[in-house]
């Protein structure tokens, strides 16, 4: 079974700083995500990426970054953190058609992320 | 709006009752739609997926797509406390390679 994992798995941060969530997978799937997920909103889409060296904006990209520099790993950056954006972070990761479990997505256990 | 609604928000339901869940979504063009299962504090896992039309089942699950109409359902028959999680459905685009998520139905399996 594929394995995503997430590192902090819990953070503090000081509003106006800079967060830094890691992601690492090893099944070689080409691409992988990061969400946020909140009550009432449910998992939305930050940044995906294709492969290492890209990355495309999701649904709510504002006040995120992110990084791929490899096939495993892929970074989100909060360049300037802010109080709304404490939620719960998920890494996933997956492949697209034609590549065994297509579309199905993997997810890694969650990063807490608090910004007082 | 979201694009993937899902219904009821909640649900309790007797062990060994059959537990219905449901999504609408707006995108026709949708190509894959799946089930994923959040138990308290974990990670989302996929449960069930399907591409076409009709009906699909594995074990206690059932999974239902109607595209004209926008719909598909999970069906868990003989619900078991285990069961009680955060069900999300999802729908993919036309590409294969991102999903877009429901708000999801929290479901309370009571002994």
């Amino acid at each position: 079974e594929a394995a995503v994992t997430q590192s902090p798995r819990n953070k503090v941060a000081v509003t106006g700083g800079k967060v830094t969530l890691s992601c690492n997978q090893t099944n070689n799937h080409n691409n992988m995500y990061w969400y946020r997920q909140d009550t009432g909103h449910g998992l939305r889409l930050i940044h995906y990426s294709y492969g290492a060296g890209s990355t495309e904006k999701g649904d709510i990209p504002d006040g995120y970054k992110a990084s791929r520099p490899s096939q495993e790993n892929f970074s989100l950056i909060l360049e300037l953190a802010t109080p709304s954006q404490t939620s719960v972070y998920f890494c996933a990761s997956g492949d697209a058609w034609g590549t065994g479990d297509y579309a199905e997505q993997f997810f890694g256990p969650g990063t807490r992320l608090t910004v007082l | 709006q979201q694009k993937v609604q899902q219904s009821p928000e909640s649900l309790i339901v007797p062990e060994g009752a059959m537990t219905s869940l449901n999504c609408t979504f707006s995108d026709s063009a949708s190509q894959y739609f799946a089930w994923y299962r959040q138990h308290s504090g974990k990670a989302p896992k996929a449960l069930m997926s399907i591409f076409s039309n009709g009906e699909k089942e594995e074990g206690r699950f059932t999974i239902h797509l109607n595209k004209a109409s926008l719909h598909f359902s999970l069906h868990i028959r003989d619900s078991q406390p285990s069961d009680s999680a955060l069900y999300l459905c999802a729908e993919s685009n036309s590409a294969g390679n991102k999903l877009t998520f429901g708000i999801g139905t929290r479901v309370l399996v009571r002994p």
